[in-house]
């Protein structure tokens, strides 16, 4: 099956600091990547929606200059914490998806962001 | 937009019966219904998943049920062991469409 990394899988960093964590799929050409905030015991909270090339969609909420987006390829998209905080502590899971005509979304093992 | 409500929020059973988690969405449009298992700190694993042209599909232990008219779907996990122990997380889509829209997740606990 499809495999989509994400690293790192945890960072503990101070507040006021920005934080940038990748999402690689490995074995195919995803043109659509999302990002998910999850807090413990949560479902799933999409923030944005990437397709490579152009620019993210964030869902409403979402700052967009302090979750900056970046899908510069196929195979990568970064999620960049600008002067994170505590509140921003969470865990981050990516996804990608081959295509429009491809339901099946995978999703990556997730980064624990820890600001201190 | 669409909204996916899921219940129960916890299912406690024991290791043997059977367990069903029922969702269900307001957006008509919506055509393919994933399930997603997620154990503490990992990754959702899709488990199974269904297209509006059926009411059922079925994968060993799994099964998923659709009803259209109701707007409702359910995961069936039969013969349930310890290691079915996680939260299971529904979603609905519009096929040809990016977005996921997620239940809240039900954590199931499977006693031995």
């Amino acid at each position: 099956g499809a495999v989509v990394s994400q690293h790192p899988s945890w960072v503990i960093c101070k507040s006021g600091t920005s934080v940038k964590i990748e999402c690689r799929s490995l074995d195919f050409q995803a043109t659509t990547m999302f990002w998910y905030r999850q807090f413990p015991k949560q479902s799933l909270m999409l923030m944005a929606t990437s397709n490579e090339g152009s620019k993210a969609t964030y869902e409403q909420g979402v700052e967009k200059d302090k979750f900056l987006i970046n899908h510069a390829s196929l195979t990568l998209s970064t999620l960049t914490v600008t002067s994170a905080h505590p509140e921003d502590s969470s865990f981050y899971i990516c996804s990608a998806r081959r295509g429009v005509s491809y339901n099946e979304q995978f999703f990556g093992p997730g980064t624990r962001l820890t600001v201190l | 937009g669409e909204n996916v409500e899921q219940h129960p929020s916890t299912l406690s059973v024991q290791e043997g019966d059977s367990a069903v988690i029922k969702c269900t969405y307001s957006d008509s449009a919506s055509n393919y219904f994933p399930w997603y298992k997620q154990e503490l700190g990992k990754r959702p694993q899709l488990i199974i998943d269904i297209r509006s042209n059926v009411g059922e599909k079925k994968d060993q232990r799994i099964a998923v049920t659709l009803n259209k008219t109701a707007k409702h779907f359910s995961l069936h996990i039969t013969e349930t062991q310890p290691e079915d122990s996680a939260v299971y997380f529904c979603a609905a889509r519009v096929e040809g469409y990016s977005t996921l829209t997620f239940g809240k997740g039900t954590m199931l606990l499977v006693s031995p």
